[in-house]
Formats: C-alpha cells, structure tokens, sequence
C-alpha cells in the first residue's frame, strides 16, 4: 500500500462546476499537509498548505481529517485554467528543514471543459 | 534567477551511457531534494541534502545513481550505465523553511 494514495481520475467536469478530491495517507504521525498543482510537462507547483482547522484561498478549500487520515481539496466554480493534476503531500515533520522528505501522492488528473 | 534552475532540460542517452544532471538551487536554500517522476506517476523520493550532507539517500533505486553537493549549493545526480527504466523526470526541490520549490526537471529518455 502507498503511503499516500489518490484517485488518479481523470476527473472531467464543465466550466463552473464543483468538484472534489480526497486524499488518504498512511502514516498516522504526519504532521505537515500540502496540494500542489501540476501542469502537463512543468513542475509541480504549491497551490496551498493544509490546516488542522481547514482553510480556504478564493474558490479553493483544503480540510484535513486526522482521525481518519484524509486530506480533501474542493475546487469552486472551475475554470478552464484549472485543468493540472493536484498532488497530495504529506511531510512528517513539521517544515522541510526536519529533514523528511515531502511523500507525494500519485496526483489526481482535472479536466475542465466548456 | 529566481527560482530553482535545472540542466539539461531534456537528455536522450543510450543504454549504457554515463549521465550528469545539474540543479541549481534557489540562493540560501539549506535543504534540496531530488525527485523522479515517471510517466502519469507522483514524483518518488530519491535523496535529500542539507547543505553539503547528504541526509537521507534511502530512494535511489540502485547503486548506480549517485548524489553530491559538494559545497552546498549547486548539487548534482549522476547516473551511471542508464537503463531504459530510468527514463523518467528528475526533479530538484530546494527550501528554506517549510515549502519546497521545485526546477522544471529534466528529462531523461534512454533509447
């Protein structure tokens, strides 16, 4: 088993949809939590830190459930320009500088159409 | 510049040759990472430094890849007598504090 697993999709919905993506990891003292966003042929990119509190950037809402060991990524409203593939990262520190690597998820491919 | 910058962009070696890849990490930045990524997959874990140590190299698949930061800053992965199942993109992250930026990869086909 991954230690961090998603859906790989292709998740394909219309301009102005709402759309979801979970995330599950396996290691229960993961401390840190991330959704980068990746673009066909370019590096991946930090859309947003994960709180234990959850949070929210514009048309963007991350939530983490620790008890069952998820990470949620809801996308409002998508645009076209939202077409990537997200990646869930897990670190088991808190900060880089800890020295754990980031473990990232298999990514979770959108497609958004007109 | 700016960001992490990494070279060669794209590599195509035979099977049997000798590649370097060279990452530039962001001015500073203590930790850097390499990554690989193959096709349609996340990236997977292959060494960690922080500055010239080399802390964590438990996810290079075999002994022929080889790691160095001399002096603590440009780093680079060496990867000898390529294989077909190394063709993949090989990502460089570097940080300072708690989020990692990564170079655009390169690209590595073995024919």
């Amino acid at each position: 088993r991954k230690e961090v697993e998603q859906d790989p999709g292709p998740f394909n919905v219309p301009e102005g949809a709402t759309v979801a993506f979970n995330c599950t990891y396996s290691n229960s003292a993961s401390q840190s939590f991330f959704w980068y966003r990746q673009d066909c042929r370019k590096e991946p990119k930090l859309l947003m830190s994960v709180y234990s509190s959850g949070n929210e950037d514009g048309r963007f809402t991350a939530q983490l459930n620790r008890a069952s060991q998820y990470i949620s990524l809801l996308i409002r409203d998508s645009k076209l320009s939202d077409s990537a593939t997200y990646l869930c990262v897990v670190n088991p520190e808190e900060g880089v500088l800890a020295g754990n690597m980031l473990t990232f998820g298999g990514g979770t491919r959108l497609m958004v159409k007109p | 510049g700016a960001g992490v910058s990494q070279s060669p962009r794209y590599k195509v070696a035979k099977r049997g040759q000798d590649v370097a890849l060279r990452c530039d990490p962001i001015s500073g930045h203590v930790s850097l990472f390499w990554y690989q990524q193959a096709l349609g997959q996340g990236p997977e874990f292959l060494t960690y430094f922080q500055n010239e140590a080399q802390l964590d190299k438990s996810g290079l698949p075999s002994d022929r890849f080889f790691a160095e930061r001399p002096e603590g800053s440009v780093s680079t992965l060496k990867i000898q007598r390529t294989q077909q199942e190394d063709s993949a993109v090989y990502l460089c992250a570097s940080s300072l504090g708690s989020i990692a930026f990564f170079g655009q990869g390169t690209r590595l086909t073995v024919v």
